[in-house]
Parts: structure tokens; C-alpha cells; sequence
């Protein structure tokens, strides 16, 4: 069975600094991807997305990610952080399911920034 | 333009009273899903719905049923909340072709709603 990984539960950064948020997956085929963003009590926003082709992919709002298959690994970036960016993240992997996304998201990674 | 909307954003229940949560969309997308969200915790989905077609995911409590009268309206029925129940519950869709070959899309989630159970 598909499983994400995200190993770091909440972290801290200094607005101005470079962010790494880590995420690995379990999956036998070739996974589709994707980074969201949830603020306090809203829905889930999409980052960005990987199902095919470049392993850099772009999102929204400064980040990128890049999909690694030799790790199973699809870290988001973002090279300077913004307080509006305090929020919490899910990484997720669509297992690809005949017709319809059996997305399986980590636990999540809450990111406070400090001034 | 509001495109997935939930209601309402915050429900208070009592334990074993029935209640319902809404889902509206207006992108008219053929999949649309119901996950639950316990504090500090991944959403989990509960089932979905493709076209008119409804998968429970085998997990999913026998409490929790689901209607979809048409392609933009989803309903969560939650027959008797227990206490175990309180958590957000978030909508989503998505435009999924893949049964017909054609493109896979993501899924855009409404606001969700907040349930809470005395």
C-alpha cells in the first residue's frame, strides 16, 4: 500500500530564510505528486504538482519541488520565506486508481515563521 | 467565484443526533469526495463519488453515508455522532478521465466544515 512520509512535524524558520520541507513516499509505480497548504481552519490549497516530465516543478506563491526516484523523495523549497507562509503542509501521492485519485496524504508539517 | 462550497463552515451537533454537511461546486467536475480531517492529523477520505457511481473506502464507518443528487451537489450524512466524529470535513473534486483516456486533473477542496459534537 501507497505511504507518505513527512519526518519533520513542525519547524521554525526566520522570515528571510531558505525552506526545505521533506517528503517521502512508498509506491510501486510512478507516483503523481503533490505539495498543499492549509492555514488555520481552511481547506487545502494545491502548491504545485509532479505527474510527468521535469522533476523541478513550479508552484504557487515561490515554491518549487523536485522528485527524486532514487530517494522517493519530493522535497518542497522555497528560497525565502514569508510570514503569510506560516501555515501547515501536506505532501500527497495519488496512487492512480482506475478513474478516480486515491490521494494518501502525510501527516503534515506546520511551519512557523519568526521575525 | 467560489468554485467548491461547503455548508455550513461550522456545525454543532448533539452526540447521536443526525446532521448533514453540504457540498456545492460550480466547476462541474465528475468526481467529487469526502475526507475527514481529526485535529493534528492527515485528512483521511471517506469515500467518493464518480458520476453517480459511490465507493465507500472499506474503512469508512457504516455511520457515515453519502447522496449525490446531481453533478453539483454532495451531501455527508452522519446518522449518530459520537464524540470520536468531531473533526473538519472537507469536499473536494476533481475532472477525471482517465477511465476514458483522457487527462487526470487535481483536486480543488472547498473550506470545509468545522463539526462539533456535545
Amino acid at each position: 500500500a501507497q505511504s507518505v512520509t513527512q519526518p519533520d512535524i513542525h519547524i521554525t524558520v526566520s522570515e528571510g530564510a531558505s525552506l526545505e520541507l521533506r517528503c517521502n513516499y512508498s509506491y510501486g509505480a510512478t507516483p503523481y505528486l503533490f505539495w498543499y497548504v492549509q492555514s488555520p481552519g481552511q481547506g487545502l490549497q494545491l502548491l504545485l504538482k509532479y505527474f510527468s516530465g521535469d522533476t523541478l516543478v513550479q508552484g504557487i506563491k515561490g515554491f518549487e519541488a523536485e522528485f527524486k526516484r532514487s530517494q522517493s523523495s519530493f522535497n518542497l523549497r522555497k528560497p525565502s520565506v514569508h510570514w503569510s507562509d506560516a501555515a501547515e503542509y501536506f505532501c500527497a501521492v495519488d496512487t492512480n486508481s482506475g478513474g478516480y485519485q486515491k490521494v494518501t496524504f502525510g501527516i503534515g508539517t506546520k511551519l512557523q515563521v519568526i521575525p | 467565484d467560489a468554485m467548491v462550497i461547503q455548508n455550513p463552515r461550522y456545525q454543532v451537533t448533539q452526540f447521536g443526533k443526525p446532521v448533514t454537511l453540504s457540498c456545492s461546486q460550480t466547476l462541474n467536475h465528475n468526481v467529487m469526495y469526502w475526507y475527514q480531517q481529526k485535529s493534528s492529523q492527515a485528512p483521511k477520505l471517506l469515500f467518493h463519488y464518480y458520476d453517480k457511481d459511490f465507493n465507500n473506502e472499506a474503512d469508512t464507518p457504516d455511520n457515515f453515508q453519502s447522496r449525490r443528487p446531481n453533478t453539483s451537489f454532495c451531501f455527508l450524512d452522519i446518522r449518530s455522532p459520537g464524540l470520536g466524529d468531531a473533526a473538519m470535513y472537507l469536499c473536494a473534486t476533481s475532472r477525471d478521465l482517465r477511465a476514458s483516456g483522457g487527462p487526470q486533473e487535481t483536486q480543488y477542496f472547498g473550506p470545509g466544515t468545522r463539526l462539533l459534537v456535545l
